[in-house]
């Protein structure tokens, strides 16, 4: 089982390009989550997806869109990147279960100039 | 409110000692309380998770202790190793199936 998997690894974007961000998971999960981590303050919320073609916003969604594709899938978006959005970006999953634990993808690093 | 708040930053301890990370949480709906820990180029993993139904938690050498009345949780870490070096962050959550983080501490283990 690979888990859940992110792609790219890394990306470099100057400001006012746009990308979207992967992320896959192979454990047949209804909730996906997209974070951010920042230095000092923890993993944010960015949008979750509670299960198949439901999206929701989360504790710092602006500039940022997602999309459910399936069950397996859920892209986040930046339209027009900017130098606030230098981050490293984690997408997890969870069984529609309450408090049933996160699993994290290994991240994507990205740095906009 | 949604914060949760953890201390230290840092903190490093040799190796056999005590680790104490400490967090406190203002939303008194909360019921769920993980620990995740981060190893450099990885995502989190949960570690330990504690419902306020329960003071305390035990797994091997790391041990949740739960204070519902002041809103706050701890992570010891007994017998600290070289290989418990890492991030860790505690988190809370409610029947909203989001969690909230706390900042995260960097556990240095010297030899």
């Amino acid at each position: 089982n690979a888990g859940v998997t992110q792609t790219p690894k890394f990306q470099v974007l100057k400001t006012g390009q746009s990308m979207t961000l992967q992320c896959a998971q192979d454990m047949n999960h209804n909730s996906m989550y997209w974070y951010r981590q920042d230095p000092g303050m923890g993993l944010r919320l960015i949008y979750y997806s509670a299960s198949e073609g439901t999206t929701d916003k989360g504790e710092v969604p602006n500039g940022y869109n997602v999309s459910r594709l399936n069950k397996r899938e859920f892209s986040l978006r930046l339209e027009s990147a900017a130098p606030s959005q230098t981050s490293v970006y984690f997408c997890a999953s969870t069984p529609l279960v309450l408090n049933s634990p996160l699993h994290f993808g290994n991240g994507t690093r990205l740095t906009v100039t | 409110q949604q914060q949760v708040k953890q201390s230290p930053q840092s903190l490093i301890v040799q190796k056999g000692g005590i680790s104490i990370i400490n967090c406190a949480y203002e939303n008194t709906a909360f019921d769920y309380f993980p620990w995740y820990q981060q190893f450099p180029g990885k995502g989190p993993a949960l570690l330990i998770a504690i419902r306020p139904d329960v003071s305390e938690k035990k797994e091997g050498r790391f041990t949740i202790s739960f204070n519902k009345s002041a809103k706050q949780f701890s992570l010891h870490i007994m017998d600290s190793q070289p290989g418990d070096s890492a991030t860790y962050f505690c988190a809370a959550g409610g029947s909203s199936y989001k969690l909230i983080f706390g900042s995260g501490t960097r556990l240095l283990v010297r030899p």
